[in-house]
């Protein structure tokens, strides 16, 4: 089955300086990677995604980016504010016949320091 | 509209005694997915319904944990015979089917085996 590693578990950056959480995968069937974001107390929610045929994607603050070659994806935060500071988890998905399958990361505890 | 929601959001319940956890997905939505989150740790997968068709259900952790859902509504993640190890937040995730790949995660609900 698919294995998805992430990296740093923890993370503390000072107010308006860049993070980078880096995860690699496995199993190269997989085509979605996904990344979420929890907050204290709720459920993970999604933020940005991307797609196995595009090497990146970019969304106002934040970007991911996909080497499927080297099965690795990351996903980059730049000017980082208070309200970043939250769980964030990578994931690979795979699919097949309807069915779609998530493995996640184990996580990175982001810090933003004021 | 109404997002996935869970409940009890908090369990108290004494080592040996049974509990059910009960998460209602989107409407509509014809997957579901069970996870279990330990303290400071990833989404562990548990039990994934899609559909009407035989559940996956290879992240079960031991013969204790069993889950139903009838039809695309109400799922119940059922723990007999508690153990301390089994305290965590149990999250509820639903999926709507193609061309969204986006889970929709439940708040949790966060068992404490005492």
């Amino acid at each position: 089955g698919e294995n998805v590693e992430q990296h740093p578990s923890t993370l503390s950056v000072q107010e308006g300086d860049s993070a980078v959480i880096k995860c690699t995968y496995s199993d190269s069937a997989s085509n979605y990677f996904p990344w979420y974001k929890q907050e204290l107390g709720k459920g993970p929610q999604l933020i940005i995604d991307i797609r196995s045929n595009v090497g990146e994607k970019k969304d106002q603050r934040i970007a991911v980016t996909l080497n499927k070659t080297a099965k690795h994806f990351s996903l980059h935060i730049t000017e980082t504010q208070p309200e970043d500071s939250a769980v964030y988890f990578c994931a690979a998905n795979s699919h097949s016949g309807g069915y779609q399958k998530v493995t996640f990361g184990t996580g990175t505890k982001l810090q933003v320091i004021p | 509209g109404a997002g996935v929601s869970q409940s009890p959001s908090n369990k108290v319940t004494e080592k040996g005694k049974d509990v059910e956890l009960r998460c209602d997905p989107i409407s509509g939505h014809t997957a579901l997915y069970w996870y279990r989150q330990r303290l400071g740790q990833g989404l562990e997968f548990l039990i994934y319904f899609q559909g009407n068709s035989a559940p996956d259900k290879s992240g079960l952790p031991s013969d204790r944990f069993s889950a139903e859902r009838t039809g695309e509504s109400v799922s119940t993640l059922t723990i007999q015979r508690t153990q301390q190890e089994d305290s965590a937040v149990y999250l509820c995730a639903s999926w709507g089917g193609y061309p969204s790949h986006e889970q929709y995660f439940g708040p949790g609900t966060r068992l404490t085996v005492t």
